[in-house]
């Protein structure tokens, strides 16, 4: 079966760290652009960030950039968004996405990260 | 950067049509073709319904089809059917090598 499961959402105090696991199945992950998208519950989704597929270029959201880091991991099929510094706008449900907006889309149901003191 | 401008609802009967808009800028909705709409039912993931301005993925029904004029992207949803009831989103990527989401639009059927 082709999926993205994300995983490592909690709820932690601003100024604090944590790491959001995307684990995929049924393709290679390196073969695509991998995202991060995040989305408040009851507003629009925010683009966060991407790898692009083949190497490791790597694009951030101004909101995000210089706090969060986008990695992968070829032999675990996986990809991690290192999060640091988290604020409360941070707050969100994270989805892990294959090719995002592209006609083979695939996204994953969420994590969600609450920051809050 | 801030998202893209869309109407906050639109409305239709059964079986009629609805245009949604999504107004950005030359540095995004103008920039490239990499103009996508998204629908999103309570509780689910978003789901390409167009991707690259016009195109529709397999399995995403003609009734849904898009355009675009300068920097304002259209989506059109035709026939329209009780299952259409959702939130829509665009998208764009920018000349910054990011991407930008619309406001959305909550799409009511009468």
């Amino acid at each position: 079966e082709v999926k993205v499961v994300e995983s490592g959402g909690d709820s932690v105090r601003p100024g604090q760290s944590l790491r959001l696991s995307c684990e995929v199945s049924g393709f290679t992950v390196r073969d695509y652009t991998m995202h991060w998208v995040r989305q408040v519950v009851g507003k629009g989704p925010e683009w966060v960030s991407r790898i692009h597929a083949g190497g490791e270029a790597t694009d951030y959201a101004d909101s995000v950039k210089g706090r969060f880091t986008l990695s992968r991991d070829n032999a675990k099929n996986s990809l991690y968004l290192q999060m640091n510094n988290l604020r409360p706008e941070d707050t969100a449900l994270y989805y892990c996405a294959r090719d995002f907006d592209w006609k083979n889309a695939l996204w994953g149901q969420g994590t969600l990260v609450t920051v809050s003191a | 950067q801030s998202a893209l401008t869309q109407p906050p609802s639109a409305t239709g009967s059964l079986g009629q049509s609805v245009h949604i808009s999504c107004t950005g800028t030359s540095s995004d909705v103008g920039y490239e073709n990499y103009v996508s709409w998204f629908q999103q039912h309570p509780g689910k993931a978003p789901r390409v319904l167009i991707y690259e301005v016009y195109k529709r993925p397999s399995g995403v029904p003609d009734r849904f089809s898009a355009s675009r004029s300068g920097n304002t992207a259209y989506l059109t949803v035709s026939g329209l059917q009780a299952e259409d009831e959702a939130h829509y989103y665009c998208s764009s990527n920018t000349d910054k090598k990011t991407y930008l989401f619309g406001s959305g639009t909550q799409v009511t059927i009468l």
